[in-house]
């Protein structure tokens, strides 16, 4: 079974572009999550859909935003990018909401954006 | 304060020691606790999962939930170069968000 795959895995782009990652879940996952990482603040959570639904946004700019497709693929789009958006952007699939799952979400191996 | 707190590290231990890994925190509606471990270059993966308070144990590895001191644990046995990583403390409140620790970065001394 093929696991949570992200593209691209690296991207370098410059200040005020904007970017769209991608994120294909586990087979049969309908919850993918995002979060983004950085050695400073760790691990902060972005956004969590479920079923193409948005249930929950973190302490992000609207700069920030994601939709999830019918076959559970997930898009994030960072629009104007600032030096501080520098990170590793994680997705996470489970079979359903979070909540029931804590012990099937699986991470893919991330993006690793970097803004010049 | 931090809902969770986690010592960066990093942790130097020679091989074979028995590595114990904490976090604290402060929100006393938290039930479900994850240890992930993060490889360079790799996203997080679950190592431990724990509802509620008690331990968990999975071949080398322990993990300890005391609610009364908000306080978790993971203790590594005979710990190996392979075990080299950081290591993340995770938790919720039974809702949809999970509060992650910044990650503790262990080296393993061969």
């Amino acid at each position: 079974k093929a696991g949570v795959t992200q593209t691209p895995r690296y991207l370098i782009k410059t200040r005020g572009q904007q970017v769209t990652l991608s994120c294909s879940p586990i087979s049969g996952h309908r919850s993918v999550s995002w979060y983004q990482q950085t050695p400073g603040q760790g691990l902060q959570f972005l956004f969590e859909y479920f079923s193409e639904t948005q249930r929950n946004k973190g302490n992000f700019p609207g700069r920030f935003s994601g939709r999830q497709f019918s076959n559970s693929r997930s898009e994030m789009n960072v629009s104007t990018l600032e030096l501080g958006d520098s990170a590793l952007y994680l997705c996470a699939s489970a079979p359903g909401l979070p909540m029931g799952y804590y012990n099937e979400q699986f991470f893919g191996p991330g993006t690793r954006l970097t803004v010049l | 304060q931090k809902e969770v707190e986690q010592d960066p590290g990093p942790l130097s231990v020679p091989e074979g020691a028995i590595v114990s890994l904490n976090c604290t925190y402060s929100n006393s509606a938290f039930q479900y606790f994850m240890w992930y471990r993060q490889y360079s270059r790799k996203g997080p993966e679950l190592l431990m999962y724990t509802y509620s308070s008690g331990n968990k144990e999975d071949g080398r590895f322990t993990a300890q939930v005391d609610k009364s001191s908000k306080y978790i644990s993971l203790f590594i046995r005979d710990s190996q170069p392979s075990d080299s990583a950081t290591y993340l403390c995770a938790m919720s409140a039974g809702d949809d968000k999970i509060i992650f620790g910044k990650g503790t970065r262990l080296h393993i001394l061969p």
